[in-house]
């Protein structure tokens, strides 16, 4: 399957800053990135969707101000979570869409862990 | 709200024996099936894919899907300990955002 990598895989920050997470598809080109969150104990919930060269789609609830998502190649798609808090410490995975590759199917990078203090 | 249900479980099975995992979706004009399965601490792995009624066998594994009845699972023959984990059943239309269940967490005893 389609390789898809998260960088960083773990941060702790301080309350108040910003922390930014990278997402890149290594063997495929994703028009089409996604952004989830994952709390303890609980499913993946979808934060965002990430188009190549638009603006990202929000889900309802995600505050598209405090978390920025940028698209800017079809490779890399990065998430900037600012002035984190504590309430922000989660684990964010993103996920790509291989055009080539089977209808729907997502590839999940490993995920980033993110402890805010 | 569109809605895909597992059950949380855990689902416990003797190793060699058979783990059968089940969903539900509540979106008739879904399309597109997954089972991806996610190891604490680490983020999903996809298993498998279905599109269409009937059986698909990979390996182990066996995805069935009964559209009429808007249900979706997941069979593992021959369960290994190393299969013990969180199995997420995640529904889609065409070209949308994955719908994931909560998952259901298996455990394989050796």
């Amino acid at each position: 399957g389609a390789v898809v990598s998260q960088h960083p895989s773990w941060v702790i920050c301080k309350s108040g800053t910003s922390v930014k997470i990278e997402c890149r598809s290594l063997d495929f080109q994703a028009t089409t990135m996604f952004w989830y969150r994952q709390f303890p104990k609980q499913s993946l919930m979808l934060m965002a969707t990430s188009n190549e060269g638009s603006k990202a789609t929000y889900e309802q609830g995600v505050e598209k101000d405090k978390f920025l998502i940028n698209h800017a190649s079809l490779t890399l798609s990065t998430l900037t979570v600012t002035s984190a808090h504590p309430e922000d410490s989660s684990f964010y995975i993103c996920s790509a869409r291989d055009p080539q590759g089977r209808v729907d199917e997502q590839f999940f990078g490993p995920g980033t862990r993110l402890t805010v203090l | 709200q569109k809605e895909v249900e597992q059950n949380s479980g855990p689902l416990s099975v003797p190793e060699g024996a058979i783990a059968s995992l089940n969903c539900t979706y509540s979106d008739r004009g879904s399309q597109s099936f997954f089972w991806y399965r996610q190891y604490s601490g680490k983020s999903p792995e996809l298993i498998m894919s279905i599109y269409s009624n009937g059986d698909k066998e990979d390996g182990r594994f066996t995805a069935q899907l009964n559209k009429a009845s808007q249900y979706v699972s997941l069979l593992i023959r021959d369960s290994q300990p190393s299969d013990s984990a969180t199995y997420l059943c995640a529904v889609t239309h065409s070209g949308y955002a994955l719908n994931f269940g909560k998952g259901t967490s298996l455990l394989v005893t050796p």
